[in-house]
C-alpha cells in the first residue's frame, strides 16, 4: 500500500514543492515512479527508479529516497506545474498507485 | 513519435461484458511491457493490468482478477482488456500504456499513455 502526503499543497509560482510517498514495505529495487495529471490530460512520466527524471522532463523535479520512502521534490514551482502528483510502485504484482497529491497556486 | 489509440469503450449492463483495444504505432511493440489503467470519475489512477513484451506473463488487480484479461497481438501492434462481470465500479476512463524500458518486462514505469476510452456500466 503507498500513501502520499499532503492530500493537498497550495504555493505560489516560484515556491518549492516536497511531495512525500510511503510503503507499507520494502520496494524491490527501488521501483518507484512518479507522474503529473493535469484536468482532461493523461498521466504523464515524470521520475522512475526513484531518482531518474524521464525524458524532456524538466530539471525543477527531482525525485530521491529509497526502500520504503520517497520524495519528489519541485523547486521553483513555474505556473505550468499545477495538478495531481501520483507515485506508483512496480517492484512487485500489482502495481500500485498512491492516493495522489494536488498541487494548486494560492 | 509512439501513439497509443484506445477503443471499445461503451456504455454496458451490470454482468456484461467489453472489449477495448489499443493500437500502437512508433515503436517495436514486442519489446514493450504494456498495461491498463483506469480512472473512475473523480478518483485516482487504479492499475489494472500488466503484460510483457513477448505473452509470457501477465499481471492483475485483484478487484479485476478471474473477470479481466489482458493479451496482446505482437502482429498486429494491438493490447487488448477482455472485461466480464462487469460491475458499476468498473466504471471509468481506461487508459493503455507503455512500459519505460524495452526489456519485455511488465514490471516498469509507463512512459507513454494513450487518451483513455470511457467505460460505463449501468444497472
Amino acid at each position: 500500500v503507498l500513501t502520499q502526503s499532503p492530500g493537498t499543497l497550495s504555493l505560489a509560482p516560484g515556491e518549492r514543492a516536497t511531495l512525500s510517498c510511503r510503503a507499507s514495505q520494502t520496494i524491490y529495487r527501488d521501483s518507484l515512479a512518479w507522474y503529473q495529471q493535469k484536468p482532461g490530460q493523461a498521466p504523464r512520466l515524470l521520475v522512475y527508479g526513484a531518482s531518474r527524471r524521464a525524458a524532456g522532463i524538466p530539471e525543477r523535479f527531482s525525485g530521491s529516497g529509497s526502500g520504503s520512502g520517497f520524495t519528489l521534490t519541485i523547486t521553483r514551482l513555474e505556473p505550468e506545474d499545477f495538478g495531481v502528483f501520483y507515485c506508483q510502485q512496480y517492484g512487485g504484482s500489482p502495481f500500485t498507485f498512491g492516493p495522489g497529491t494536488r498541487v494548486d497556486f494560492k | 513519435e509512439v501513439q497509443l489509440f484506445e477503443s471499445g469503450g461503451q456504455i454496458v449492463q451490470v454482468g456484461g461484458s467489453l472489449r477495448l483495444s489499443c493500437v500502437a504505432s512508433g515503436f517495436s511493440f514486442g519489446m514493450y511491457g504494456m498495461a491498463w489503467v483506469r480512472q473512475a470519475p473523480g478518483k485516482g489512477l487504479e492499475w489494472v493490468a500488466g503484460i510483457s513484451g513477448n505473452n509470457e506473463g501477465t499481471f492483475y488487480a485483484a478487484s479485476v482478477r478471474g473477470r479481466f484479461s489482458i493479451r496482446r497481438d505482437n502482429s498486429k501492434n494491438t493490447l487488448t482488456l477482455l472485461m466480464g462481470r462487469l460491475r458499476p465500479d468498473d466504471t471509468a476512463v481506461y487508459y493503455c500504456a507503455k512500459s519505460n524500458y524495452a526489456d519485455n518486462s511488465a514490471a516498469n514505469a509507463l512512459g507513454h499513455w494513450g487518451q483513455g476510452t470511457q467505460v460505463t456500466v449501468s444497472s
